[in-house]
């Protein structure tokens, strides 16, 4: 089972930081946040893991609470291509299998 | 950026009737994962492989389903007997080898539609 709480859904304006959050007050020490999204039907698309350290790449940054339990995706400049559902998922680095919970679905507006 | 291929991208078959679905997966990944979602629902994980042998299964994947990776480059999931309930998108997804630590990369999908 998902060990993440996401809200369904959020709005964004085209150009606004899209900030979704995630609560894994469960976290174990040794799991990493990982985030994907999918962009209507299609695959699932990685963005970002971290472990505690705050993290960034070309797609967006990760936020991750000091105690662990909360962090944050930032989309610092959303376009309408970010419309999609974001997943946050809690794991070992490990090559097993991924368990998605329902995600946020972000809806990017003009 | 290297891809994860699928074909084909939609597939109508019918009922009891045998499909197979294919996946071209990165060429250095040895990590290799079906998953299906149904219409409107979660997606769920069918099954793990690694070198020639399945790693973990869902109790989705039961009898009815069979992975093979018949070439060293494909990469198929086989669903012998189909059911309505069947009908759903499957990903295919590889991962690096290593630490485990980096992320999946998932196919397209095929849309299967059982009539």
């Amino acid at each position: 089972d998902a060990k993440t709480t996401q809200p369904p859904s959020m709005d964004c304006a085209e150009g606004r930081a899209a900030n979704l959050p995630c609560n894994h007050s469960t976290i174990s020490g040794n799991e990493y946040v990982y985030w994907y999204r999918q962009i209507h039907s299609q695959g699932p698309q990685y963005i970002i893991h971290g472990l505690k350290n705050n993290e960034t790449n070309e797609m967006a940054s990760l936020i991750i609470t000091e105690d662990r339990k909360s962090s944050t995706l930032i989309l610092p400049h959303a376009t309408l291509r970010d419309t999609a559902v974001y997943y946050c998922i809690v794991r070992v680095p490990s090559f097993q299998k991924l368990v998605f919970g329902t995600g946020t679905r972000l809806l990017v507006s003009p | 950026e290297p891809e994860v291929t699928q074909t084909p991208s939609h597939q109508v078959t019918q009922m009891g009737q045998e499909v197979i679905l294919r996946c071209v997966p990165i060429s250095n990944h040895l990590y290799f994962y079906w998953y299906r979602q149904i219409l409107g629902q979660k997606v769920e994980f069918l099954v793990s492989f690694y070198n020639n042998e399945i790693s973990e299964k869902s109790e989705i994947f039961d009898d009815q389903f069979s992975v093979e990776r018949p070439d060293g480059s494909n990469f198929t999931l086989k669903i012998r007997s189909t059911k309505l309930e069947d009908s759903a998108m499957y990903f295919c997804a590889s991962q690096e080898p290593g630490t485990g630590d980096y992320g999946y990369t998932f196919g397209s999908g095929t849309r299967l539609t059982v009539v």
